[in-house]
């Protein structure tokens, strides 16, 4: 079982729409969880940290479940900007290393 | 915010040179810089973890005499990808972790080495 696994989509989705990805980890002792966005041919770019208690950023919500061990992101009104991958990450407990998910493509569509 | 810089971003080379890489933290120092890879259509996967002023930690897999890692100050790192193949051609990308500050990592803009 890979370590952070994702759907790799791709989801297409009309402009407006809400969409969610979930992501799961195997490593029941981790404790720090990350969105991150990727544009192609860029360097992945902070979306947000996720918290135990979720947390929201304007459109952009995140989800903890550490009992089934995943993280969701949710995104509501879906811009044609928010096309990307969306990259999950975990962070090896007693170590500041990440582990990446292959990422969840999302194409907004006019 | 917090910057961290990448040079060349773009390096195409012939079989068997050796290309070297920089990440610089330029707003802030960074204790430790991460070296990651990632394949077309992969996710990123971590490297080797750098920290300053002491012999870099490699990955499972990966060849510490290939990949050169030397973390001289607190604002720079270099990978140094020695005797280059074509199977070395990826995007490199670098980060880098505050001092004694929280797990957050950030990211260089890449650099994309293509060995002919």
């Amino acid at each position: 079982r890979k370590e952070v696994e994702q759907d790799p989509g791709p989801f297409n989705v009309p402009e407006g729409a809400t969409v969610a990805f979930n992501c799961t980890y195997s490593n029941s002792a981790s404790q720090s969880f990350f969105w991150y966005r990727q544009d192609c041919r860029k360097e992945p770019k902070l979306l947000m940290s996720v918290y135990s208690s979720g947390n929201e950023d304007g459109r952009f919500t995140a989800q903890l479940n550490r009992a089934s061990q995943y993280i969701s992101l949710l995104i509501r009104d879906s811009k044609l900007s928010d096309s990307a991958t969306y990259l999950c990450v975990v962070r090896t407990p007693g170590t500041y290393k990440y582990i990446f998910g292959t990422g969840t493509r999302l194409k907004v569509l006019a | 915010g917090a910057v961290v810089s990448q040079h060349p971003s773009r390096v195409i080379c012939k079989s068997g040179t050796s290309v070297k890489i920089e990440c610089r933290s330029l707003d802030f120092q960074a204790t430790t810089m991460f070296w990651y890879r990632q394949f077309p259509k992969q996710s990123l996967m971590l490297m080797a973890t750098s920290n300053e002023g002491s012999k870099a930690t490699y990955e499972q897999g990966v060849e510490k005499d290939k990949f050169l890692i030397n973390h001289a100050s607190l604002t720079l790192s270099t990978l140094t990808v020695t005797s280059a193949h074509p199977e070395d051609s990826s995007f490199y990308i670098c980060s880098a972790r505050r001092t004694a500050s929280t797990d957050t990592q950030y990211f260089g803009p890449g650099t994309r080495l293509t060995v002919l």
